[in-house]
């Protein structure tokens, strides 16, 4: 059975620092790994999707990386920013998407 | 082009009601997936449809059904409704069927079991 694990599970920085937040799965069968962001009582918007041949994928600030054969993921961000504060979730590609459970960032100023 | 918008925004509803929640995905999507989202559970797939059709299914028992109609748009309805069904109810649209490519999601209603 395919688990998701986020580490960590809350992270509180000053803006400006660069940030990774870590994604890791039990099972190496999948089609694509994809990030996405949760803002408080909203719905999910997606940030980045890497295919599984893919090593990684980059959008403005944001650098996702994959290593399939050891079961992990990870998301830079760049000088972060208030605004990146929210809920970040990754989720994996077998047969439907899995979710992991979420790394919840505080950027203060 | 318009989001995905999800109807209603909020619900309460009492233990033994039945309630349908509605989801119109992005024009031109033909694959929509439902979600729950509970702070116990996270997120977890309920199902997906593409062309009509339930492509896959989640681990959540009858209570819960959809069905997709001729114009995409997506209906799920919760029977017999339980405290524990009480969450945020998230779908989700894209072009293809399956997972293969980005996810636009709506921005969820949120149910209330009494």
């Amino acid at each position: 059975k395919q688990e998701v694990t986020q580490i960590p599970a809350a992270l509180s920085v000053p803006e400006g620092e660069n940030l990774v937040l870590n994604c890791s799965f039990t099972d190496s069968a999948i089609y694509n790994l994809q990030w996405f962001r949760q803002d408080p009582g909203k719905g999910l918007t997606s940030l980045l999707l890497i295919q599984s041949s893919q090593r990684e994928q980059t959008s403005g600030r944001l650098n996702a990386s994959l290593d399939k054969s050891s079961g992990r993921s990870t998301l830079y961000i760049a000088a972060s920013q208030p605004g990146d504060s929210a809920t970040y979730l990754c989720a994996v590609y077998p047969d439907k998407l899995i979710f992991g459970t979420g790394t919840r960032l505080q950027v203060f100023p | 082009k318009a989001g995905v918008t999800q109807t209603p925004r909020y619900l309460i509803k009492t233990r033994g009601q039945q309630v349908t929640l509605s989801c119109s995905p992005i024009s031109g999507h033909r694959s929509v997936s439902w979600y729950q989202q509970t702070p116990g559970q996270g997120l977890q797939f309920l199902f997906e449809y593409f062309s009509e059709t339930q492509r896959n299914k989640g681990n959540f028992p009858g209570r819960f059904s959809g069905r997709q109609f001729s114009n995409s748009r997506s209906e799920m309805n919760v029977s017999t409704l339980e405290l524990g069904d009480s969450a945020l109810y998230l779908c989700a649209s894209s072009f293809y069927e399956g997972f293969q490519e980005t996810q636009y999601f709506g921005p969820g209603t949120r149910l209330l079991v009494l």
